[in-house]
This record gives C-alpha cells, sequence and structure tokens, in this order.
C-alpha cells in the first residue's frame, strides 16, 4: 500500500531534551517536505527536500532540522525542543513539484507536546 | 494581505443543500491552485486540482477566477461525510512550495 508513515505519532517531552520524528515513505517520491499545523494559522511549512542530499527551509525552519540521505526517509530533528514548538506535524511527499501539478500525500501526523 | 486566504467559518449546512466557499491569493502570477480536504485530527488529502478555469468532479466543482484572484469550492446535494475542514492550496511558483490558506470548517447538519 502507497503511504507515507511518522513515528511517532504521540509525543510528550521535556524542554531540551533532543527528539527525533521520522517519516517515510514507499513511492520512490522526490519531493517530501515538513509541515506543522496549529490554530488559526493553518499548515506552514518547516523543511523541504527536493532529492537525496537536497534540504531547504520552508517559513518556519528555526528550531528544527532535517536530513534526506535516503530518498524514503526524511527525519524531523529537534535539537532543543521549546514550548512554542507544542503542535501538530506532518509529513508529506510527490514525485515532484514540477508545474505544481503533483498530488501531496500526507502522514497521519504527530502531536507534540512540549512541557 | 495573506498568500492564501479563507473565510474559516464554521459554516453549518443543512444535509441535501449547496453550499459553497472561496479562496483569494494574493499573487496574480500563481499558475494551480488545489482543494484539501481535513477531517478532524486526521491529515489533508487532495480532493481537487484547479488548473485552468475549473473542474467538475461529481459533486464537487472548482473554479477558478483569475481576474479577481479567487478559488471556488462548490458542493452540490451536500452529505453528513462531507462535514471537514476544506484547505486551499496554492501550488508552487518560483521557490518550491505549496502555500496552505488556513482553511474553512464545514458542517452538515442532518
Amino acid at each position: 500500500e502507497a503511504q507515507v508513515t511518522q513515528n511517532p505519532r504521540y509525543l510528550i517531552t521535556v524542554t531540551g531534551k533532543k527528539l527525533t520524528v521520522t517519516c517515510s515513505q514507499n513511492m520512490n517520491h522526490e519531493y517530501m517536505s515538513w509541515y506543522r499545523q496549529d490554530p488559526g494559522l493553518g499548515l506552514r511549512q518547516i523543511y523541504y527536500s527536493m532529492n537525496v542530499e537536497v534540504t531547504d527551509k520552508g517559513d518556519v525552519p528555526e528550531g528544527y532540522k532535517v536530513s534526506r540521505k535516503e530518498k524514503r526517509n526524511f527525519p524531523l530533528i529537534l535539537e532543543s525542543p521549546s514550548p512554542n514548538q507544542t503542535s501538530l506535524y506532518f509529513c508529506a511527499s510527490s514525485l515532484g513539484l514540477a508545474g505544481g501539478r503533483e498530488t501531496q500525500y500526507f502522514g497521519p501526523g504527530t502531536r507534540l507536546l512540549v512541557l | 494581505r495573506k498568500e492564501v486566504e479563507q473565510d474559516p467559518g464554521p459554516f453549518n449546512v443543512p444535509e441535501g443543500a449547496t453550499v459553497a466557499f472561496n479562496c483569494t491569493y494574493s499573487n496574480s502570477a500563481s499558475q494551480s491552485f488545489f482543494w484539501y480536504r481535513q477531517d478532524c485530527r486526521k491529515e489533508p488529502k487532495l480532493l481537487m486540482s484547479v488548473y485552468s478555469s475549473g473542474n467538475e468532479d461529481g459533486r464537487f466543482t472548482a473554479q477558478l477566477n483569475r481576474a479577481s484572484q479567487y478559488i471556488s469550492l462548490l458542493i452540490r446535494d451536500s452529505k453528513l461525510s462531507d462535514s471537514a475542514t476544506y484547505l486551499c492550496v496554492r501550488g508552487p511558483f518560483g521557490n518550491e512550495k505549496l502555500t496552505f490558506g488556513t482553511g474553512t470548517r464545514l458542517t452538515i447538519i442532518p
């Protein structure tokens, strides 16, 4: 089954404790991205990757890191989480973005609470 | 002005009615748009793409008005299962990213 998976789905942590949210897709997609969704602010892009070893900042990259060592995986790293990073996080992938005509497939989301 | 702006609602509509909502965008050069549907606490899923003047899929019609810079979504004969948040999305332009609206919440009432 074609899908985007994220782990963990729910996470409660404390300020400053490094964490990683994994994202994996089995569709051989080139484009992957991370979003956070907050009430009243909608989905905001954190980082995206056009292909292996190619990553770039989105709208709200501060406090986050990513890596793309393999095509299928795109982990999101919070080196020192803070309470303002409490949010719902989505990973997404698409075949590409050529002409803007590619469907984005979203993972099920990760709910993060930073105390 | 926000790049993509939607009326957040909520829209409470009786079952069987027709409902329409708009989304305005600020960049007149934008070429592609999408409507995504998001159920409560779930991931967004593509509903329709809008590339030219419009697109129709069953009970759903999306239209693009480039002169006034808005896209619309029309749902006919609404069903209870149409209750969701509808996200307007502007396709990538230049900087290779999608831009999401904050969403319009729709509740269909029996």
